[in-house]
């Protein structure tokens, strides 16, 4: 069935430098494409998304890219913070058995050392 | 800001017991999703619903059924629970075209079935 991959699915990095984390998708019909960030121990909420319309969307220190030919999208994080620190999970809509609905990654939990 | 309230944080069940998870959201939101969160599977939706007395199956609803009898509440009932239900439960609620619009989680309820 149609499925979201995302990898890796746990990133360390130092204070300060950049994460990226990736997701490729099946569908091709697929037109939006969220991001959730998920403290420990709190709900996931959302931080940014985009639509297939647009190649790139930033949002001060995140940013998240698209590649529609090649069915994948990413999101960037730079200069990160210990407060980064969480699981993040991408999502894209995908057309399975429930209709067109938002399927998720498996996760990626993102450790900031200070 | 919107709040999503599920009953309980913890809960604890014996093998063969009826569970019901009740989620409650303030919002008028139309749609209602109920998610179960286990490591390196990401968030699998279970049900789903866009309207009052209206609901759809998700990825994995084996086991699991819902009733939404008002607009802002979606319960989710385990028939006979069973040990490979212990996970986490999200449930979500969102407006508009609901594969298309961020979701608004709840804090969870960690099912333990012993």
């Amino acid at each position: 069935g149609e499925n979201v991959e995302q990898h890796p699915s746990t990133l360390s990095v130092q204070e300060g430098d950049s994460a990226v984390i990736k997701c490729t998708y099946s569908d091709s019909a697929s037109n939006y494409f969220p991001w959730y960030k998920q403290e420990l121990g709190k709900r996931p909420q959302l931080i940014i998304d985009i639509r297939s319309n647009v190649g790139e969307k930033k949002d001060q220190r995140i940013a998240v890219t698209l590649n529609k030919t090649a069915k994948h999208f990413s999101l960037h994080i730079t200069e990160t913070q210990p407060e980064d620190s969480a699981v993040y999970f991408c999502a894209a809509t995908l057309n399975n058995n429930a209709g067109n609905m938002l399927t998720f990654g498996g996760g990626t939990r993102l450790m900031v050392k200070p | 800001d919107v709040k999503v309230t599920q009953s309980s944080r913890y809960l604890v069940k014996r093998t063969g017991e009826k569970v019901f998870l009740e989620c409650v959201q303030d919002m008028d939101h139309e749609n209602m999703f109920w998610y179960r969160q286990d490591p390196g599977l990401g968030l699998r939706l279970i049900y789903f619903s866009y309207d009052v007395k209206m609901k759809e199956k998700g990825d994995i609803p084996e086991g699991y059924s819902v009733s939404r009898e008002k607009k802002e509440r979606f319960s989710l009932i385990l028939e006979s629970a069973s040990t490979n239900q212990t996970s986490m439960y999200l449930c979500a609620s969102s407006y508009g075209t609901f594969a298309r619009s961020p979701l608004h989680f709840g804090n969870g309820t960690r099912l333990t079935v012993t």
